[in-house]
Parts: C-alpha cells; sequence; structure tokens
C-alpha cells in the first residue's frame, strides 16, 4: 500500500534561516507528489506538485522542492524563513495516480523564532 | 470564483445526533472528496465522487453518507454522531483525477460530546 512519511513532528527555526521539510513515499510507480501549507484555522493550500519531468521543482512563497526517486522522498526547502511561514506542512501523494485520493502525511509543525 | 465554500463553519453535536455537512464549488469540476483531520494523523480520505451520481468509498468511510446530486454539491451526513467523529472535516474538488490540482475548501469543526 502507498504511504507518505513525514519524520519531523514539529520544527523550530529561527527567522532567515533556511530550512528543510522531510518527505518519504512509498509507491511502485512514479508518483504524484504534492505538498500543501495548513496556517492555524484555515483549509489547506497547494505549496508545490511533482508529476514528471524536472525533479527540482518551484512553488509559491519562495519554496521548492527536490525529487529523488532513488531515495523516495520529496523534501521541501526555503533558503531564507519569515516569520510568516509559520503553520503545519503535509505532504501528500496521489493514491494510484488518482489526485483526487490523496494519502497525507501526518504533518510537520513549523514554529519561527524571531 | 467562491472556491470551495463549506457550511457549517462549527458544530457541536450530541451523540446520536445527525447532521449534513455542507460543501460546494463553483468551479464545475467533476472530481469530489471529503477528508477528516485528526492530531497527528493527517487528513484521511473518507468519501469520494467522481461525477453527479457516482461515489465510493475512502479510508475511513464508516459512520458516512455521501450522495451526489449535482456537479456543484457533495454533502456528507452522520446518520448517528459519535464522539470518535470529533474532527476537522475538509472538502476538496478537482477537474480530472489525475496531473490536477486538489482544491480545499476552509474545513468545518465538529465536535461531538
Amino acid at each position: 500500500a502507498q504511504s507518505v512519511t513525514q519524520p519531523d513532528i514539529h520544527i523550530t527555526v529561527s527567522e532567515g534561516a533556511s530550512l528543510e521539510l522531510r518527505c518519504n513515499y512509498s509507491y511502485g510507480a512514479t508518483p504524484y507528489l504534492f505538498w500543501y501549507v495548513q496556517s492555524p484555522g484555515q483549509g489547506l493550500q497547494l505549496l508545490l506538485k511533482y508529476f514528471s519531468g524536472d525533479t527540482l521543482v518551484q512553488g509559491i512563497k519562495g519554496f521548492e522542492a527536490e525529487f529523488k526517486r532513488s531515495q523516495s522522498s520529496f523534501n521541501l526547502r526555503k533558503p531564507s524563513v519569515h516569520w510568516s511561514d509559520a503553520a503545519e506542512y503535509f505532504c501528500a501523494v496521489a493514491n494510484g495516480g488518482a489526485t483526487n485520493k490523496l494519502i497525507f502525511g501526518t504533518g510537520t509543525l513549523l514554529a519561527v523564532q524571531p | 470564483n467562491a472556491g470551495v465554500t463549506q457550511t457549517p463553519k462549527f458544530q457541536v453535536l450530541k451523540t446520536g445526533q445527525s447532521m449534513t455537512l455542507q460543501c460546494a464549488q463553483d468551479m464545475n469540476h467533476e472530481y469530489m472528496s471529503w477528508y477528516r483531520q485528526d492530531p497527528g494523523m493527517g487528513l484521511r480520505l473518507i468519501h469520494y465522487s467522481v461525477g453527479a451520481g457516482i461515489t465510493d468509498q475512502g479510508e475511513v468511510p464508516n459512520g458516512y453518507n455521501v450522495s451526489r446530486s449535482t456537479t456543484e454539491d457533495f454533502p456528507l451526513r452522520l446518520l448517528s454522531a459519535a464522539p470518535s467523529q470529533t474532527s476537522v472535516y475538509f472538502c476538496a474538488s478537482g477537474r480530472t483525477r489525475s496531473t490536477d490540482t486538489q482544491y480545499f475548501g476552509p474545513g468545518t469543526r465538529l465536535t461531538v460530546l
């Protein structure tokens, strides 16, 4: 069965520092991968997605992610974190390639120190 | 476009009560889904629909019922609420089932006492 693992439950970074959030997936074929962000009390906003092609994907708000098939990973990065980036981040994979049936990781809660 | 809308935003029920969570989208999307979000568990798929009149079960369908009579609406029914159904519920919609973004609504926070 497909699955998504986000090993870090909670991460704290200083404002201006770089950020990397880890995501590992389990899927036999080429996965469709997503990163969503959820601010407190809000819905989910898509940051970026990977379907095929260039393995380095650019998203909104200065985020990027790199698909590494050999490591079954899709880590999210940002070179310089802003206080407004404090939120919960979810990695997801399309179940059987169906984007209407997403399998989510358990999320990583990001705190930003001034 | 309003996107995906959900009502109510908050709801408190007593065990055994029934209610319907409403979801509507104005983007003419064929695909709609319901997820529940619980602490430490991420989001899990409850039911989904691939078009009017067509629904199917997701990962955690027990205790929930859905129907899809129009393209725009996809209500989620709790027939007899249980405390285990205390959660935040999100509706999502998308144009296709592949290579397309799913757009999420703002969520409904449900508490069952």
